[in-house]
């Protein structure tokens, strides 16, 4: 079945630092929807970034990522990662013909003054 | 931003017992999702329904379970009885019509069920 994989299960980084969390993902679907989620201590998961165009960067408040069909991947990265940014990261996959989304296991990104 | 409100934040309750969980949807949404999260895994997809139907369900959504949303009223999730294995933080989502599987998801804080 559809799977989505985030190798990292936390990243602690410094202020300033580039940020860069993997997502690969499995389907045998030639058009999957791919999503960045981010969820806040004590808040709801809430969209970052959704992509289903293969080779278009697709950014949002400072994050972006690009959709690649042919290594199936979809990674999330920032320039220079602030405060702010600590959070759980969720990469998540649509296959065509559903409305499930299936979610990789999550990167708790804790980003250090 | 568009809100998903869900009843209770925190449930407890003997196994066997019957247990509705409650959800807001953002106020024009037409699709309406649960998800399941035992601690320390990822989140899991069980149920979609539109139009006063179950249009998907995956096999985590038990005969056990039930979900309805009377007109104008909750979305809900029924466990009839519970389990020790549902014990799980449960999601709440909507989305719109527009863009069907494309549209953003909105969740909702959460429902933290435990089953003793």
């Amino acid at each position: 079945g559809d799977s989505v994989t985030q190798t990292e299960g936390l990243v602690t980084l410094t202020e300033g630092l580039p940020v860069m969390l993997n997502c690969t993902y499995q389907t045998i679907y030639s058009n999957p929807f791919l999503f960045w989620y981010v969820q806040h201590l004590n808040e709801s998961p809430r969209l970052l970034l959704k992509s289903f165009t293969d080779n278009k960067r697709t950014e949002h408040q400072g994050f972006h990522a690009t959709l690649h069909k042919s290594s199936s991947s979809f990674h999330l990265q920032k320039s220079s990662a602030q405060l702010s940014d600590s959070a759980l990261y969720y990469c998540a996959l649509i296959s065509s013909g559903s409305w499930q989304l299936i979610f990789g296991s999550g990167t708790q990104l804790t980003v250090m003054p | 931003g568009p809100k998903v409100l869900q009843i209770p934040s925190h449930q407890i309750i003997d196994m066997g017992q019957m247990v509705t969980l409650n959800c807001d949807p953002v106020s024009n949404h037409l699709y309406f999702y649960w998800y399941k999260q035992i601690l320390g895994q990822q989140m899991e997809f069980l149920v979609n329904f539109y139009n006063g139907k179950v249009m998907e369900k995956s096999k985590l959504f038990k005969d056990q379970f039930s979900v309805e949303r009377p007109d104008g009223s909750y979305f809900t999730l029924k466990i009839q009885p519970t389990a020790l294995e549902d014990s799980a933080v449960y999601f709440c989502a909507s989305s719109s019509l527009q863009g069907q599987f494309y549209a953003e998801q909105f969740f909702g804080p959460g429902t933290r069920l435990t089953v003793l």
